[in-house]
């Protein structure tokens, strides 16, 4: 079991709500990464982070913000969320070499937005 | 477009039988990974198998490797019940810290 927590695992909210996911990892790594999948879908990438003050935007264009202020911590942000949000979304993290290896995953956040 | 699309996209199979999938990419990759994801749940990794291999191992698992074909193929033997869930091929490119994944394969393993 992989040493990355996403909270929460569940959240219903309504259309224009401020929402932040939370993804932490306790392994020091300095990549993180952040992707959206739809049910039975590809994964998307929307954030990553090199180490932290990085934060690049991913393959997929997506209206949330990230910050990387600790090492361990990756949070997401969506300003005023709408039922097009609605989806999985997965963090992970991979450690910090030329090559980039396996990364570990959290359980992810079914977000759902009526 | 997405740089690995696996096939097939579902599979269903009887338990101690074997099950095959591949994937397919377009660009040169650095190393091609595969992940499991059961239902709900995060990606868990694999195996690796970087370009300049042919072949890898792990337990009941066997990667192979073509660049001239820009494919590869997971195969899983004597499979179990347990090994139901949604198989992704995930490419690495040079230059890029970061992996595209396939559409995956869905297996189901039947008791």
């Amino acid at each position: 079991e992989a040493d990355i927590y996403q909270t929460p695992r569940y959240l219903v909210i309504g259309t224009g709500k401020k929402i932040t996911l939370e993804c932490s990892q306790t392994m020091g790594h300095d990549k993180m990464y952040w992707y959206q999948q739809d049910p039975g879908m590809e994964l998307h990438l929307i954030h990553y982070s090199y180490g932290v003050n990085s934060t690049e935007k991913g393959d997929l264009s997506s209206e949330s913000t990230v910050s990387r202020i600790r090492t361990e911590h990756f949070p997401l942000t969506l300003e005023s969320a709408r039922p097009s949000h609605t989806s999985q979304y997965l963090c992970a993290s991979s450690e910090s070499r030329n090559e980039l290896r396996e990364q570990y995953f959290g359980p992810g956040t079914r977000l759902t937005v009526t | 477009s997405q740089q690995g699309e696996e096939d097939p996209q579902a599979l269903s199979i009887q338990e101690g039988e074997n099950a095959t999938m591949n994937c397919s990419y377009k660009t040169s990759i650095n190393n091609l990974q595969w992940y499991r994801q059961n239902s709900g749940r995060g990606l868990v990794h694999l195996i690796l198998i970087r370009s300049n291999e042919r072949e890898k191992h792990s337990g009941r698992l066997r990667v192979t490797l073509d660049t001239s074909k820009k494919s590869s193929s997971l195969l899983i033997t004597a499979s179990r019940a347990a090994d139901t869930a949604s198989y992704f091929c995930a490419t690495n490119s040079g230059g890029y810290q970061k992996v595209t994944f396939g559409i995956g394969t869905k297996l189901q393993v039947i008791p």
